[in-house]
């Protein structure tokens, strides 16, 4: 079946540094890919998306680009602030899946001033 | 006023009781979902409604059942509570265009 596997974390890194946060998936068909993102006590919200090979989503100073030769849509930030810090998903959803959507174990991102 | 409200928010129960977990949205959507976060899993789909007539089961639906009362309304429920069902649950809606839409979450623990 479909899967996402992201980095673990938690990620730790000081303000102002460049951020990669790597996900790879398994999809039989041709998913769409996505970021969200969660804060302290709040639900997950869509960070950015991609919706087929070599497409690029941005939000916010994110961004990440759909490969489809290596399967992955890692996620970058160029210079981090302490308000990104969160923990964050990566997730897809494919039409073979009935457009479930299928989430990563999450990265826990901590931004230190 | 939120878009998906989760009731109640915290929630300490025992074992063998039976307990809901209420949902309900007001964007208008047709397709609703409940997922569980657990540490280190990600969330996994509990159970997915894409209408009021269409009921279906997720990967972990064992020990969860659930009631669509009407397209705003979705509720969870734990006929008997065990520990191993302790964990933050979402509920989540979406338009059909694959973007999901977030409640508060609910956290619960199972003693």
């Amino acid at each position: 079946g479909d899967s996402v596997t992201q980095m673990e974390g938690p990620v730790t890194l000081s303000e102002e540094a460049f951020l990669t946060i790597n996900c790879t998936y398994t999809a039989t068909g041709y998913p769409s890919l996505f970021w969200y993102v969660q804060y302290p006590g709040e639900g997950l919200q869509l960070l950015l998306k991609a919706t087929k090979a070599d497409d690029k989503g941005s939000n916010k100073g994110f961004e990440a680009t759909y490969r489809k030769e290596t399967t992955s849509f890692h996620l970058e930030k160029g210079s981090v602030q302490v308000s990104d810090s969160a923990v964050y998903f990566c997730a897809l959803s494919d039409r073979s899946g009935g457009f479930k959507t299928i989430f990563g174990a999450g990265t826990r991102l901590f931004v230190k001033a | 006023d939120a878009d998906v409200t989760q009731t109640p928010r915290n929630r300490i129960t025992k074992t063998g009781k039976r307990i809901m977990l209420e949902c309900s949205q007001t964007k208008g959507h047709d397709r609703m979902y409940w997922y569980r976060q657990d540490p280190g899993l990600g969330l996994r789909l509990i159970y997915y409604s894409f209408d009021v007539k269409d009921i279906n089961k997720g990967e972990i639906s064992d020990g969860y059942s659930v009631s669509r009362q009407a397209q705003a309304k979705f509720s969870l429920s734990l006929e008997s509570a065990i520990p191993n069902q302790t964990a933050l649950y979402f509920c989540a809606t979406s338009d059909g265009e694959e973007k999901l839409f977030f409640g508060s979450g609910t956290q619960l623990s199972v003693l």
